[in-house]
């Protein structure tokens, strides 16, 4: 099992720019999870899917963020226009199950960095 | 609102020694727990999870006690080792339907 694989691990833009960041779960899964991880606030929930379909976005910090699940397979988390404050790692976790305290397995993150 | 604590934030014990990691919750409604250890520049990796219903998992070296009532869970790391050295963090499933992650306790063992 490859486990859930994040693209890319890093980048670097300048600020009003779209960065799209991607992650496919694993196989079977049908939870998948964004967060969000900064010195000062930790690892916060972002935005999470049950079987492609968003249930809770509360986390999403504002309308620059937005995030899709065309299929089991594949999610965007896009920001359009990026800030500076936007720069942390972005990490996504996939579980199997409906509920969110499945067990949750975490991708390798994307660092991001907004000049 | 659910908020996670691990205190102290670093800590450094040389190699051998048996350590706990302290977390504690404000909100006792839980799921369940989870710990997680994450190296410099990596993602998370699940270490141990208890069910609500369980007071302590055990896998290997490591032993992860949870006490629902009095909000504490703590991570029992037998004869350290220098790979052990890493950010461990806390995390509850609650019944806001989201896990909510402690800053974590970076621990550095020294050879």
């Amino acid at each position: 099992d490859a486990g859930v694989i994040q693209s890319p691990r890093h980048e670097v833009t300048e600020m009003g720019q779209e960065v799209t960041l991607r992650c496919k779960p694993i196989s079977g899964h049908n939870s998948l999870f964004w967060y969000r991880q900064t010195m000062m606030r930790g690892l916060e929930l972002l935005i999470y899917f049950n079987n492609n379909v968003p249930i809770d976005d509360s986390g999403m910090p504002e309308d620059r963020f937005s995030a899709k699940m065309p299929n089991a397979s594949f999610s965007t988390l896009k920001i359009q226009p990026s800030e500076p404050r936007d720069s942390a790692v972005y990490f996504c976790a996939s579980s199997s199950g409906t509920s969110a305290w499945n067990e949750q397995y975490f991708g390798p993150g994307t660092r991001l960095t907004v000049t | 609102k659910q908020e996670v604590t691990q205190i102290p934030a670093a800590l450094s014990v040389p190699e051998g020694e048996n350590l706990v990691l302290n977390c504690s919750f404000t909100d006792s409604a839980i799921y369940n727990l989870q710990w997680f250890r994450q190296d410099p520049g990596k993602g998370l990796t699940s270490l141990l999870l208890i069910q609500s219903s369980q007071r302590e998992q055990t896998s290997g070296r490591l032993n992860a006690s949870l006490d629902k009532s009095s909000g504490r869970s703590t991570l029992y790391i037998a004869a350290s080792q220098p790979g052990d050295s890493a950010t461990y963090l806390c995390a509850v499933y609650g019944a806001n339907s989201k896990l909510t992650f402690g800053k974590g306790i970076t621990l550095s063992v020294r050879p």
